[in-house]
């Protein structure tokens, strides 16, 4: 099976300040995605990556805070923009279309839990 | 809106015996997708089984198996043997068609189950 790599896995940062997580599959995939998981909560879909276009950000979620990149089938970046203590999340990636696996199933990286200060 | 209900937030089991997590959903729709995924303390998500709407046969993977009642919208998940292993947090997910190639995964807010040596 395919691996998800996120980095970093864990990080704190002060309020006002941004965050790259970088997004790594080790096998072209269709669609990649990201979600946020508050303390406690179930997930949240921030916004699907489009290669080569701008991601597809679901209510509540605009480009400024949480911009995002997908330069190709396996990679793609999440930036949480001039950061609050009300960022503090689990941070997750997710893939559908892995070859071998079925067309609707997604997959999730490890998560990059973010602390704000 | 589609929505997916887990209505025990907890439960607890014995190792070795038999437990059973509730999910109810709703849609208006007929062709779907449910998923049932863990969530250990490592946070990683995995996917622990998945379901085709239209097959009225119920998914089974090893210990793990489904319950499936499509008039009901009720997909329930019965882990047997339960393996200290299996502590964890457990989401329901519910995928539908929303145009395009977009699928949409919603989650239920999820059920912590301990198994107790």
């Amino acid at each position: 099976s395919a691996v998800i790599s996120q980095k970093p896995s864990r990080d704190i940062c002060q309020r006002g300040t941004s965050l790259t997580i970088q997004c790594q599959v080790d096998s072209q995939v269709t669609m990649m995605f990201w979600y946020r998981q508050q303390p406690g909560q179930s997930l949240t879909l921030i916004a699907t990556a489009n290669q080569g276009s701008e991601a597809t950000y679901e209510s509540g979620f605009v480009i400024d805070k949480f911009p995002i990149s997908r330069p190709n089938l396996t990679f793609s970046t999440l930036t949480v923009s001039n950061m609050s203590p009300e960022d503090s999340s689990i941070y997750l990636c997710s893939v559908r279309g892995l070859a071998g696996s079925h067309t609707d199933t997604q997959y999730f990286g490890p998560g990059t839990r973010l602390t704000v200060l | 809106a589609q929505t997916v209900t887990q209505s025990q937030p907890e439960m607890s089991v014995q190792e070795a015996e038999t437990v059973t997590l509730s999910c109810t959903y709703d849609t208006s729709e007929n062709n779907y997708y449910l998923f049932w995924y863990k969530q250990p303390p490592s946070r990683q998500m995995i996917l622990v089984i998945r379901q085709e709407a239209y097959k009225q046969q119920n998914a089974t993977e090893n210990r793990f198996s489904v319950n499936f009642q499509k008039a009901a919208k009720s997909f329930s998940l019965k882990i047997s043997d339960s393996q200290l292993g299996d502590t964890a947090m457990y989401f329901c997910a519910f995928m539908r068609y929303s145009g395009g190639s977009n699928y949409k995964l919603t989650f239920g807010k999820g059920t912590l189950l301990t198994v107790n040596p």
